[in-house]
């Protein structure tokens, strides 16, 4: 069966230090986004992309970068984790058509000390 | 700004009984509208789906009610079981991205 898969599923790092969340879905859908999950603000777009070599800034994308270099992969980078970055962060994928349901990953918990 | 909101924070039904999520949404441009089921320590789980041009969409044991007229969604789900429990969130599409409301927390008593 099609799924997304996120890793790790758990992690801590240090303030200042890069990190970087994977994303594999095997959809073979051409949107993938990522958003975090946070008590009190429910689910924030970080980044999207709607194809190869696309991507798109959210509505909290400051601190955060992405790649799309093929269908199946986004990950995302902290490039300097920061204390307000802890967070539960979901993955997400849709067909291109225009509105069309997202498939979510189980996410990823991070903390950051 | 434009929002999307739910009425109730928590919800407590009893098993067997039919239980009503609300949503109220603000931007009348939006044109698609998705409920989704969130267990604890998973990802959203789509249910079900509604586009503008309805007001009425049903699934399994799930029936999603649009009123555009006071811009408000609703999730009715029959005969609700224990593993109904989770946070049910309500999200409209706006301009091809989803705006997600705070979320419902649904408690099954048996």
């Amino acid at each position: 069966d099609a799924e997304i898969t996120q890793s790790p599923r758990h992690k801590i790092t240090e303030t200042g230090r890069q990190v970087t969340l994977a994303c594999h879905q095997t959809w073979n859908h051409n949107n993938m986004f990522w958003y975090r999950q946070d008590l009190g603000h429910g689910l924030r777009l970080i980044h999207y992309s709607y194809g190869v070599q696309d991507t798109n800034k959210g509505e909290v994308s400051d601190g955060y970068s992405v790649s799309r270099s093929n269908t199946e992969d986004l990950p995302l980078t902290l490039e300097s984790a920061a204390s307000s970055q802890t967070s539960v962060y979901f993955c997400a994928s849709s067909l291109s058509s225009y509105n069309s349901p997202l498939h979510f990953g189980n996410g990823t918990r991070l903390t950051v000390t | 700004g434009e929002s999307v909101g739910l009425h109730l924070p928590t919800l407590s039904v009893q098993e067997g009984d039919n239980s009503i999520i609300n949503c109220a949404y603000s931007n009348s441009a939006s044109d698609y509208f998705i409920w989704y089921k969130q267990e604890s320590g998973k990802g959203p789980q789509f249910i079900i789906d509604i586009r503008s041009n309805m007001d009425k969409r049903q699934g399994q044991r799930v029936t999603v009610l649009l009123n555009k007229t006071v811009k408000h969604l609703s999730l009715q789900i029959a005969a609700t079981q224990p593993g109904d429990s989770a946070v049910y969130f309500c999200a409209e599409s706006q301009g091809g991205k989803l705006i997600f409301g705070q979320g419902t927390e649904l408690s099954v008593k048996p």
